[in-house]
Protein backbone atom coordinates (compact mmCIF):
# COMPACT_ATOMS: atom_id res chain seq x y z
CA UNK A 1 0.00 0.00 0.00
CA UNK A 2 1.25 3.40 -0.96
CA UNK A 3 1.58 5.84 2.33
CA UNK A 4 1.46 8.87 2.79
CA UNK A 5 2.50 11.09 -0.21
CA UNK A 6 3.58 14.65 -0.51
CA UNK A 7 4.24 17.01 -3.41
CA UNK A 8 6.20 19.11 -3.85
CA UNK A 9 9.42 17.32 -1.74
CA UNK A 10 11.67 20.62 -2.39
CA UNK A 11 10.54 24.44 -3.20
CA UNK A 12 12.04 27.49 -2.95
CA UNK A 13 9.77 30.81 -2.92
CA UNK A 14 10.52 34.36 -2.36
CA UNK A 15 9.36 36.49 -0.05
CA UNK A 16 5.84 37.67 -0.32
CA UNK A 17 4.72 34.80 -2.54
CA UNK A 18 2.19 32.20 -2.15
CA UNK A 19 2.68 28.30 -1.92
CA UNK A 20 0.88 25.31 -2.17
CA UNK A 21 1.50 21.85 -0.74
CA UNK A 22 -0.12 18.64 -1.49
CA UNK A 23 -1.04 15.49 0.17
CA UNK A 24 -2.56 12.24 -0.54
CA UNK A 25 -3.65 10.33 2.59
CA UNK A 26 -3.42 6.45 2.86
CA UNK A 27 -6.49 4.70 1.27
CA UNK A 28 -8.95 4.63 3.62
CA UNK A 29 -7.60 7.08 5.89
CA UNK A 30 -10.04 10.25 6.58
CA UNK A 31 -8.31 12.51 8.46
CA UNK A 32 -5.81 15.07 7.51
CA UNK A 33 -3.20 17.03 9.89
CA UNK A 34 -0.67 19.34 8.65
CA UNK A 35 2.44 20.07 10.83
CA UNK A 36 5.55 22.46 10.26
CA UNK A 37 8.61 21.72 11.68
CA UNK A 38 11.15 24.11 11.89
CA UNK A 39 15.09 22.88 11.61
CA UNK A 40 16.15 21.75 15.23
CA UNK A 41 12.71 21.62 16.56
CA UNK A 42 9.81 18.90 17.16
CA UNK A 43 6.60 19.45 14.54
CA UNK A 44 3.97 22.33 15.36
CA UNK A 45 0.59 21.07 14.72
CA UNK A 46 -1.29 23.49 12.20
CA UNK A 47 -4.15 21.82 11.21
CA UNK A 48 -6.54 18.78 10.87
CA UNK A 49 -9.50 17.89 8.50
CA UNK A 50 -11.80 14.85 8.95
CA UNK A 51 -14.57 14.21 6.31
CA UNK A 52 -13.94 18.04 4.30
CA UNK A 53 -13.92 19.78 7.90
CA UNK A 54 -11.76 21.47 9.72
CA UNK A 55 -11.75 19.46 13.47
CA UNK A 56 -8.35 22.01 14.97
CA UNK A 57 -5.84 24.96 14.39
CA UNK A 58 -2.84 25.84 15.71
CA UNK A 59 -1.26 29.03 16.49
CA UNK A 60 -0.74 29.92 13.12
CA UNK A 61 -1.79 33.29 11.58
CA UNK A 62 -4.77 33.33 8.99
CA UNK A 63 -2.20 33.63 5.96
CA UNK A 64 -2.48 29.80 6.50
CA UNK A 65 -5.32 27.66 5.04
CA UNK A 66 -6.16 24.41 4.41
CA UNK A 67 -8.61 22.57 2.89
CA UNK A 68 -9.94 18.65 1.91
CA UNK A 69 -11.28 17.41 -0.77
CA UNK A 70 -13.86 14.62 -1.66
CA UNK A 71 -11.02 12.06 -2.18
CA UNK A 72 -9.83 13.10 1.40
CA UNK A 73 -6.59 14.38 -0.06
CA UNK A 74 -5.67 17.83 0.92
CA UNK A 75 -3.83 21.19 0.33
CA UNK A 76 -1.89 23.87 2.79
CA UNK A 77 -1.74 26.99 1.14
CA UNK A 78 0.82 30.15 3.02
CA UNK A 79 -0.01 33.18 1.72
CA UNK A 80 2.66 36.48 1.95
CA UNK A 81 5.71 34.18 2.57
CA UNK A 82 7.98 35.54 5.18
CA UNK A 83 11.48 33.81 5.61
CA UNK A 84 10.22 32.33 8.83
CA UNK A 85 7.97 30.20 7.27
CA UNK A 86 11.32 28.34 5.74
CA UNK A 87 10.47 24.68 7.21
CA UNK A 88 9.86 21.00 6.53
CA UNK A 89 5.95 20.79 6.23
CA UNK A 90 4.34 17.45 7.27
CA UNK A 91 1.26 16.00 6.55
CA UNK A 92 -0.04 12.75 8.72
CA UNK A 93 -2.77 10.69 7.92
CA UNK A 94 -5.18 8.69 9.91
CA UNK A 95 -7.90 6.69 11.19
CA UNK A 96 -10.22 8.72 13.53
CA UNK A 97 -9.44 7.68 17.08
CA UNK A 98 -7.87 5.05 16.33
CA UNK A 99 -3.93 4.06 16.27
CA UNK A 100 -1.52 6.16 14.92
CA UNK A 101 -0.62 8.75 12.42
CA UNK A 102 1.37 7.60 9.65
CA UNK A 103 3.41 10.80 8.53
CA UNK A 104 4.44 11.63 5.04
CA UNK A 105 8.38 12.68 4.32
CA UNK A 106 7.60 16.15 3.85
CA UNK A 107 7.95 19.31 1.88
CA UNK A 108 11.14 20.98 2.19
CA UNK A 109 10.01 25.21 1.76
CA UNK A 110 12.99 27.57 1.45
CA UNK A 111 11.80 31.38 1.63
CA UNK A 112 14.44 33.56 -0.02
CA UNK B 1 -2.81 19.78 26.90
CA UNK B 2 -1.12 17.66 29.52
CA UNK B 3 2.68 17.75 29.02
CA UNK B 4 5.54 15.07 28.44
CA UNK B 5 9.23 15.43 30.26
CA UNK B 6 11.77 13.48 28.29
CA UNK B 7 15.59 13.73 28.87
CA UNK B 8 17.07 15.45 26.05
CA UNK B 9 19.50 12.48 25.04
CA UNK B 10 21.03 8.93 25.82
CA UNK B 11 22.94 6.70 24.38
CA UNK B 12 23.34 3.23 23.81
CA UNK B 13 25.34 0.31 22.38
CA UNK B 14 24.75 -1.60 19.19
CA UNK B 15 22.63 -5.14 20.02
CA UNK B 16 22.09 -3.59 24.20
CA UNK B 17 18.54 -2.96 25.34
CA UNK B 18 17.63 0.84 25.39
CA UNK B 19 15.13 2.29 28.15
CA UNK B 20 13.89 5.69 27.01
CA UNK B 21 11.81 7.17 29.75
CA UNK B 22 9.18 9.44 29.66
CA UNK B 23 7.18 11.25 32.25
CA UNK B 24 3.99 12.76 32.07
CA UNK B 25 2.18 13.50 35.77
CA UNK B 26 -0.57 15.48 34.50
CA UNK B 27 -1.94 12.59 32.09
CA UNK B 28 -6.13 12.58 31.91
CA UNK B 29 -8.02 9.31 32.09
CA UNK B 30 -8.47 9.61 27.72
CA UNK B 31 -5.25 10.32 27.09
CA UNK B 32 -3.29 7.72 25.21
CA UNK B 33 0.15 7.50 25.53
CA UNK B 34 1.72 7.23 21.86
CA UNK B 35 5.42 7.22 20.69
CA UNK B 36 6.92 8.24 17.84
CA UNK B 37 10.35 8.75 16.49
CA UNK B 38 12.01 10.68 13.39
CA UNK B 39 14.85 9.73 11.60
CA UNK B 40 17.15 12.45 9.78
CA UNK B 41 15.27 13.96 6.42
CA UNK B 42 12.42 12.06 6.95
CA UNK B 43 8.69 12.44 8.58
CA UNK B 44 8.04 10.72 12.09
CA UNK B 45 7.14 7.01 12.33
CA UNK B 46 4.82 5.55 14.63
CA UNK B 47 6.40 3.31 16.72
CA UNK B 48 3.89 2.31 19.53
CA UNK B 49 0.85 3.50 21.72
CA UNK B 50 -1.02 2.04 24.81
CA UNK B 51 -3.40 2.97 27.47
CA UNK B 52 -2.88 1.41 30.86
CA UNK B 53 -1.47 -2.39 29.92
CA UNK B 54 2.43 -2.79 28.20
CA UNK B 55 2.50 -3.23 24.85
CA UNK B 56 4.54 -4.97 23.10
CA UNK B 57 4.49 -5.02 18.81
CA UNK B 58 7.38 -5.41 16.18
CA UNK B 59 9.11 -2.23 16.68
CA UNK B 60 9.24 -2.57 20.62
CA UNK B 61 7.32 -2.34 24.17
CA UNK B 62 5.92 0.17 26.03
CA UNK B 63 5.78 -0.17 29.58
CA UNK B 64 3.34 1.41 31.33
CA UNK B 65 3.47 2.80 34.96
CA UNK B 66 0.41 1.61 37.14
CA UNK B 67 -0.11 5.31 38.28
CA UNK B 68 0.33 5.84 34.42
CA UNK B 69 2.68 9.07 35.05
CA UNK B 70 5.26 7.86 33.08
CA UNK B 71 6.04 5.34 30.47
CA UNK B 72 9.23 3.59 29.39
CA UNK B 73 9.60 2.90 25.50
CA UNK B 74 11.90 -0.37 25.40
CA UNK B 75 13.77 -1.21 22.16
CA UNK B 76 15.09 -4.71 23.02
CA UNK B 77 18.31 -4.73 20.79
CA UNK B 78 18.77 -1.40 19.32
CA UNK B 79 20.65 -1.33 15.92
CA UNK B 80 22.30 1.73 14.13
CA UNK B 81 19.36 2.41 12.39
CA UNK B 82 17.48 2.90 15.51
CA UNK B 83 19.40 6.44 16.07
CA UNK B 84 16.64 8.99 15.73
CA UNK B 85 14.89 11.53 17.88
CA UNK B 86 12.65 9.96 20.16
CA UNK B 87 9.14 11.52 21.34
CA UNK B 88 6.78 10.69 23.68
CA UNK B 89 3.04 12.15 23.19
CA UNK B 90 -0.16 11.98 24.55
CA UNK B 91 -3.24 11.82 22.69
CA UNK B 92 -6.71 12.42 23.55
CA UNK B 93 -9.35 9.98 22.68
CA UNK B 94 -13.21 11.49 22.36
CA UNK B 95 -14.97 13.71 19.83
CA UNK B 96 -13.09 15.99 21.08
CA UNK B 97 -10.31 15.21 19.68
CA UNK B 98 -8.65 17.15 17.00
CA UNK B 99 -6.13 15.23 16.03
CA UNK B 100 -3.76 17.54 17.57
CA UNK B 101 -0.15 15.53 18.67
CA UNK B 102 2.05 17.85 20.61
CA UNK B 103 5.83 17.21 19.73
CA UNK B 104 7.83 18.13 22.42
CA UNK B 105 12.21 18.23 21.88
CA UNK B 106 12.24 14.51 22.09
CA UNK B 107 14.75 12.31 23.44
CA UNK B 108 18.16 11.98 20.70
CA UNK B 109 19.20 8.43 20.73
CA UNK B 110 22.75 7.81 19.75
CA UNK B 111 23.97 4.09 18.87
CA UNK B 112 27.44 3.11 19.16
CA UNK B 113 28.80 0.45 17.22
Amino acid sequence: DAGVTQSPTHLIKTRGQHVTLRCSPISGHKSVSWYQQVLGQGPQFIFQYYEKEERGRGNFPDRFSARQFPNYSSELNVNALLLGDSALYLCASSLRDIGGYTFGSGTRLTVV
Amino acid sequence: DAKTTQPNSMESNEEEPVHLPCNHSTISGTDYIHWYRQLPSQGPEYVIHGLTSNVNNRMASLAIAEDRKSSTLILHRATLRDAAVYYCILRSRGSGNTGKLIFGQGTTLQVKP
